[in-house]
C-alpha cells in the first residue's frame, strides 16, 4: 500500500516567519494531495489541496508545491500567526483508490 | 447543517466489554470512513462505505466491525474491547466516491478509553 513519510514531527516558528512541512509518498500513480489541519480537540480540517496535473497551488497565506518526479509535495505557510498553531497533516490518494493515507502530523507552535 | 455528527464524544469501556460509536452526517455523502487517531502515528483508515449496504476493509480493520444500512448513518462496533483499542476515533464523509477528489468531513472525535 501507499507510504507516507512526513517531516519534521514538531516545528516552532516565531510570529511572521515560513513553515514549511515536507511529505514524500510510494505509489508514482497517487493522484490527490491534500493538506488538513487539527486543532486542538477537534476534528482535522481541509485546508488546500492540489491534484497530479497541477505544481503548485496558493490560497492567501498558505501554498503547497507539488514535485511528482521526486514524489514529494510541501505546505508553506507565510507570515505565521498564532492562530496557525496546530498538527498539519498530509494526505495522498492513489489512482482508482477511494482512501486517503495520512502522514503522522506536524505539530506547528507559532511564538509570539 | 449539524456535518458530521459523533456520539459519544468520551467512553470508558472495561477488556471484553462491547460499544458501538456512532456516525451520522446531514451532507447526503456517498462516502463514510472511520480513523483511530494515536499519537505518533497519524489518522489510520478502520472501515469505509462508498454507500448504504457497501463496506470495506482499511488498514486496521481487526476487533472493529461497521454496517450501512442508511446513507446517513455509520456506526462503528467494538466486538470485545482491548486495551490497544484506546484511541481517539473519528468519522469523516465525503461528496463524492471520485478518485481525485473530494474533501473529507470530519466529526469532533470520540475519546475511548478501555481499561
Amino acid at each position: 500500500g501507499e507510504n507516507v513519510e512526513q517531516h519534521p514531527s514538531t516545528l516552532s516558528v516565531q510570529e511572521g516567519d515560513s513553515a514549511v512541512i515536507k511529505c514524500t509518498y510510494s505509489d508514482s500513480a497517487s493522484n490527490y494531495f491534500p493538506w488538513y489541519k487539527q486543532e486542538l480537540g477537534k476534528g482535522p480540517q481541509l485546508i488546500i489541496d492540489i491534484r497530479s496535473n497541477v505544481g503548485e497551488k496558493k490560497d492567501q497565506r498558505i501554498a503547497v508545491t507539488l514535485n511528482k518526479t521526486a514524489k514529494h509535495f510541501s505546505l508553506h505557510i507565510t507570515e505565521t500567526q498564532p492562530e496557525d498553531s496546530a498538527v498539519y497533516f498530509c494526505a495522498v490518494r492513489g489512482a482508482g483508490s477511494y482512501q486517503l493515507t495520512f502522514g503522522k502530523g506536524t505539530k506547528l507552535s507559532v511564538i509570539p | 447543517n449539524a456535518g458530521v455528527t459523533q456520539t459519544p464524544k468520551f467512553q470508558v469501556l472495561k477488556t471484553g466489554q462491547s460499544m458501538t460509536l456512532q456516525c451520522a452526517q446531514d451532507m447526503n455523502h456517498e462516502y463514510m470512513s472511520w480513523y483511530r487517531q494515536d499519537p505518533g502515528m497519524g489518522l489510520r483508515l478502520i472501515h469505509y462505505s462508498v454507500g448504504a449496504g457497501i463496506t470495506d476493509q482499511g488498514e486496521v480493520p481487526n476487533g472493529y466491525n461497521v454496517s450501512r444500512s442508511t446513507t446517513e448513518d455509520f456506526p462503528l462496533r467494538l466486538l470485545s474491547a482491548a486495551p490497544s483499542q484506546t484511541s481517539v476515533y473519528f468519522c469523516a464523509s465525503s461528496y463524492t466516491r471520485r478518485t481525485n477528489t473530494g474533501e473529507l468531513f470530519f466529526g469532533e472525535g470520540s475519546r475511548l478509553t478501555v481499561l
